[in-house]
């Protein structure tokens, strides 16, 4: 059975730093894997979707990495600012894409 | 606005009444999904839809029941629910490509439901 886990729990940086969250996977045999946020109280926002054949993803500061054969992938943010606050989910999934397993979720503070 | 809505967006309910939550997807996509997040717990996975049948169902209890009468929209009914079934319940939906792959999930912004 999939396991997703995330570390670290929660960050709290100053604004303008680079940073990396970390999801890891047990079953390599994912069909994708996708990065979220989640505002509180609020849905899910899609950031990034990385099908198994790719290993990275990019969209403005944001770039997601895949590492199959590890069972990791990284979400990297640069010049990180007060709007990045959010909690950041990592979501794999197999079976042709239908059944996701999420992580617990990064609570990331960026700091004025 | 992701194109996927959810109603009510706050619910109370007493374990003995009866409720439904609503979803409705305006991306043209052809699978839908319901999620359980409680409090100090991983998004859970309950209900999967694909192409208006119900193609996966996570071990979610009879008290939970779905209904999929279209592509666009998704219901779950509830009744004589327990208290630790307080939760943000979140409907997503996809599209499923030709061979059966699903693309990246899109999410409503979910149903705060408090059973007392």
């Amino acid at each position: 059975k999939q396991e997703v886990t995330q570390i670290p729990a929660a960050l709290s940086v100053p604004e303008g730093e680079n940073l990396v969250l970390n999801c890891s996977f047990t079953d390599s045999a994912i069909y994708n894997l996708q990065w979220f946020r989640q505002d509180p109280g609020k849905g899910l926002t899609s950031l990034l979707l990385i099908q198994s054949s790719q290993r990275e993803q990019t969209s403005g500061r944001l770039n997601a990495s895949l590492d199959k054969s590890s069972g990791r992938s990284t979400l990297y943010i640069a010049a990180s600012q007060p709007g990045d606050s959010a909690t950041y989910l990592c979501a794999a999934a197999d079976n042709y894409g239908q059944n996701f397993v999420f992580g617990p979720g990064t609570r990331l503070s960026v700091l004025p | 606005e992701t194109g996927v809505t959810q109603t009510p967006r706050h619910l109370v309910m007493g374990m003995t009444n009866k409720k439904s939550l609503k979803c409705e997807q305006h991306l043209g996509h052809n699978a839908m999904y319901w999620y359980k997040q409680s409090a100090k717990k991983p998004l859970e996975l309950m209900f999967v839809y694909n192409f208006k049948e119900q193609t996966e169902n996570n071990s979610v209890p009879s008290r939970f029941s779905p209904e999929c009468p279209n592509s666009s929209h998704l219901f779950l009914h509830l009744h004589t629910l327990q208290p630790e079934d307080s939760a943000l319940y979140l409907c997503a939906s996809s599209q499923v490509q030709r061979g059966g792959l699903f693309n990246e999930q899109f999410f409503g912004p979910g149903t705060r439901l408090t059973v007392l």
